[in-house]
């Protein structure tokens, strides 16, 4: 199945300044990568996403590559916030490869903590 | 409009007892999940459904029992809970099989004593 790795596990920034998080993945037929914002105590929510047939979106102040030869893709925030601290996961899946029971292939990484100090 | 919605927000029980998590969406979604999240883990998906009827396992389903009666409701049981399964629970629910937006409830904090 597939392997989603994510990094780094925590990052810090100082308000203003940019972040980035990596993951990589392991499953070169996968073609929708989604990336989730979870705030404090609250649930996770979709904040953008890409398919493989495009190397970056753009969404405001965040956007999203990706690198189908190295198999990685990478969330980009910048002029960053005190509310874009929070723990974001990336996850990857093959949509259309599998069919019937056990088809499901939505894999999560498992998580980077982003500080933004002001 | 109430979206999805879960219940307990909060349990305690005791290792042996069964407890039952309930999740209820309004949107009609085919599409719903129950995932686990732990600290160093991430979010882990326990048992998804396609459609009323259909349930599936993911990747952590030992210990947990679902069903799905009706397209709107989706109960995760735990049937003689252990310690392991202290965590918190979100359900989720998509209209799309895998590359659509998953909507999360608001999540259930269970601890096992």
């Amino acid at each position: 199945g597939e392997n989603v790795e994510q990094h780094p596990s925590t990052l810090s920034v100082q308000e203003g300044d940019s972040a980035v998080i990596k993951c990589t993945y392991s499953d070169s037929a996968s073609n929708y990568f989604p990336w989730y914002k979870q705030e404090l105590g609250k649930r996770p929510q979709l904040i953008i996403d890409i398919r493989s047939n495009v190397g970056e979106k753009k969404d405001q102040r965040i956007a999203v590559t990706l690198n189908k030869t190295a198999k990685h893709f990478s969330l980009h925030i910048t002029e960053t916030q005190p509310e874009d601290s929070a723990v974001y996961f990336c996850a990857a899946s093959n949509r259309g490869r599998y069919s019937g029971a056990g088809s499901y292939q939505l894999t999560f990484g498992k998580g980077t903590k982003l500080s933004v100090i002001p | 409009d109430a979206g999805i919605t879960q219940s307990p927000r909060y349990k305690i029980t005791e290792t042996g007892r069964q407890v039952t998590l309930m999740c209820h969406q309004t949107w009609s979604h085919s599409y719903m999940f129950w995932y686990r999240q732990d600290l160093g883990h991430g979010l882990r998906l326990i048992y998804y459904s396609a459609a009323a009827d259909i349930t599936d396992k993911g990747e952590v389903p030992d210990g947990y029992v679902v069903s799905r009666s009706k397209t709107e409701n989706f109960p995760l049981t735990l049937e003689s809970a252990t310690r392991s399964q202290t965590s918190v629970y979100f359900c989720a629910s998509s209209e799309f099989q895998v590359d659509g937006e998953l909507f999360f409830g608001e999540g259930s904090r269970l601890t096992v004593l």
